[in-house]
This record gives C-alpha cells, sequence and structure tokens, in this order.
C-alpha cells in the first residue's frame, strides 16, 4: 500500500534551516508528482511546493518562493523540502502528498503522517 | 490567486442526517475542485477529486457536484466516523487553494 513518512522536523531558531524528508513506498516513485503542504497550529491547509516525477519541473507558492527548494531522489523514493531562511510563520506541521489527479496544478490523493516545525527564539 | 470560502463554518448533525457543505471560488475552476476530510491530530484523507469523482476506498456516501464555481459535498448518511472538518481545495490554477474548512460535530 502506499506509505508517506516525514522526518526532519523540529525546533529552529528564525533564520534557521531545516531539510524535510519523505520516505514513500507502495508506488512507482518516479512517476509520481509529488507535493509539499503544511498547516499551522490550528489553522487551515497551505499548498507549498509540487514537483514532477522527473524533479524537472517545480512550483512554489510566493510565500515560501526563493527561501524553500523542493527535490527529489528518484534512485531512494525520496522526497525533499530545504527550508532556508525561517520565520516564526512557518511554524506548521509539515505533510508530503503524492499528486493523484495530475490535471491542472494536480491534487493530492494520498498524505504522509505529517512532521511538526516550530520556529522559535 | 482563487479564494475559496465553504459555508457552513461549522455544523451539528446526528448520525443519520444528510448533510451537505458548499464550496464557492472566487473564479471558475472548471471541475478542478477536491474535497477532504481531516480528524483532530491525524493528516488529511482525500475523499473526492474533479468535483465528483470518489478516490479508491471512500465511502458511497459521499459525493461531490457542481461545476464553475459552486461546488457542494454531500454526506447521504452520516455516520460516526464521519465527523471531522472537511475543506475544498481548487487545483485549476496555482498556487492550489483550499477553503479554510468546515467542521461537523455531534449535535
Amino acid at each position: 500500500q502506499v506509505q508517506l513518512v516525514e522526518s526532519g522536523g523540529g525546533l529552529v531558531k528564525p533564520g534557521g534551516s531545516l531539510r524535510l524528508s519523505c520516505a514513500t513506498s507502495g508506488f512507482t516513485f518516479s512517476d509520481c508528482y509529488m507535493s509539499w503542504i503544511r498547516q499551522a497550529p490550528g489553522k487551515g491547509l497551505e499548498w507549498l511546493s509540487y514537483i514532477s516525477g522527473s524533479g524537472s519541473t517545480t512550483h512554489y507558492a510566493d510565500s515560501v518562493k526563493g527561501r524553500f527548494t523542493i527535490s527529489r531522489d528518484n534512485a531512494k523514493n525520496s522526497l525533499h523540502l530545504q527550508m532556508n531562511s525561517l520565520r516564526v510563520e512557518d511554524t506548521a506541521v509539515y505533510y508530503c502528498a503524492r499528486v493523484g489527479d495530475l490535471a491542472a496544478a494536480g491534487s493530492a490523493d494520498y498524505w504522509g503522517q505529517g512532521t511538526l516545525v516550530t520556529v522559535s527564539s | 490567486d482563487i479564494q475559496m470560502t465553504q459555508s457552513p463554518s461549522s455544523l451539528s448533525a446526528s448520525v443519520g442526517d444528510r448533510v451537505t457543505i458548499t464550496c464557492r471560488a472566487s473564479q471558475g475552476i472548471s471541475n478542478y475542485l477536491a474535497w477532504f476530510q481531516q480528524k483532530p491530530g491525524k493528516a488529511p484523507k482525500s475523499l473526492i477529486y474533479a468535483t465528483s469523482s470518489l478516490q479508491s476506498g471512500v465511502p458511497s456516501r459521499f459525493s461531490g457536484s457542481g461545476s464553475g464555481t459552486d461546488f457542494t459535498l454531500t454526506i447521504s448518511s452520516l455516520q460516526p466516523e464521519d465527523f471531522a472538518t472537511y475543506y475544498c481545495q481548487q487545483y485549476n490554477s496555482y498556487p492550489p487553494t483550499f477553503g479554510p474548512g468546515t467542521k461537523v460535530d455531534i449535535k
């Protein structure tokens, strides 16, 4: 079955960096577009980024463009999110998600359990 | 960015009730609308994509309809496991955006 397991979250100071990873299994990873989506405590969902199966195409939300970088390692079936210049408002649970419906901008069909990132001094 | 609104923001219902949640987009999104269910402390779960297509394994009591700017999620007979928050999401254009959510709790 499809499994997505995030890791790498934790406490970081404003201005710091963190790299999230998402280990996947149960599907042909290289065939699938993938996304990162976050949820601030007690808030709604915010789409962050998207990467094509080959890694050649990426998109970012304006809120993270220039600070976050999505990447993937198809040999290791893993997805990553490098987060730099972190701000207090980046505090959230970060989910990786597989894009199931590839039409238009794509919609997730499977989600990981999430990893908490806390940005605080 | 396309803004998504949902109504109501919360509702109380009983097991067996028919529940309808409305989602509206600030501009036309064709049929590129998805619905997600989230229970407290858990990851969202995909229910519906392309307005009305059920994800694999989702019970048939869930259904979606609409087009353009106005969409609905209907639960035909609410079950105990359906008490959760529901989010719509448009993916017609970047960035994909979510509605603020509708919390369904027990009356």
